[in-house]
């Protein structure tokens, strides 16, 4: 199964500044076919990314994802008091869908 | 609109079952896959498996093989995640959510608001 880390664990950032989060692939995730989700606390899951890099729909266009085979990105551009949160990383390639261990998003 | 209605909480006793029900509602049953994914208490999300509700295959994970067990009910539109000889590690939120692609495999576009599992003597 293929293993997805992310880093940092923690990432402080103050509103308005932007904002970088890591997934790292324990192998080459085929066909890009890697998402990422936002959850805040008491909420399911809402997806932001796929295929690595199409946003969602209604997703903000300050989201942005990058990335092929084991190395991808999830880019915050201007973080808006909503986009405290924990980020996942998900790799949907192969058989069985792993999600990476999150990066929480809190205030600076 | 489009949304997964999940059933309540529930508590359970080592060794239990416990039945889990989703129901869709708002698109075609049939065309979408549905997987589950649980939450154990201050943790990460752990992919259980998948549901193809048009013909019932199911794929589940490794890791939870033998124990789990996923099936549709396609005239009320619900899809249902059983799992058995439950312990304390199972105590988690497990969730319900909607593959984003028709007849595909892809990432999950609609989730319910999750279930919550408690196993406790």
């Amino acid at each position: 199964e293929i293993v997805l880390t992310q880093s940092p664990g923690t990432l402080s950032v103050s509103p308005g500044e932007r904002a970088t989060l890591s997934c790292r692939a324990s192998q080459s995730v085929s066909s890009s076919y890697l998402a990422w989700y936002q959850q805040k606390p008491g909420q399911a899951p809402r997806l932001l990314i796929y295929g690595a890099s199409s946003r969602a729909t209604g997703i903000p266009d300050r989201f942005s994802g990058s990335g092929s085979g084991t190395d991808f990105t999830l880019t915050i551009s201007r973080l808006e008091p909503e986009d405290f949160a924990v980020y996942y990383c998900q790799q949907y390639g192969s058989s069985p869908c792993t999600f990476g261990p999150g990066t929480k998003v809190d205030i600076k | 609109q489009v949304q997964l209605v999940q059933s309540g909480a529930e508590v359970k006793k080592p060794g239990a079952s416990v039945k889990v029900s989703c129901k869709a509602s708002g698109y075609t049953f049939t065309n979408y896959y549905i997987h589950w994914v649980r939450q154990s208490p201050g943790q990460g999300l752990e992919w259980m498996g998948i549901i193809n509700p048009s013909d019932g295959s199911t794929s589940y994970a490794q890791k939870l093989q033998g124990r789990v067990t996923m099936t549709r009910d396609t005239s009320t539109s619900k899809v249902y995640m059983e799992l058995s000889s439950l312990r304390s590690e199972d105590t988690a939120v497990y969730y319900c959510a909607r593959d984003r692609l028709v007849s595909g495999v892809s990432s999950t576009d609609v989730w319910g608001k999750g279930t919550t599992v408690t196993v406790s003597s």
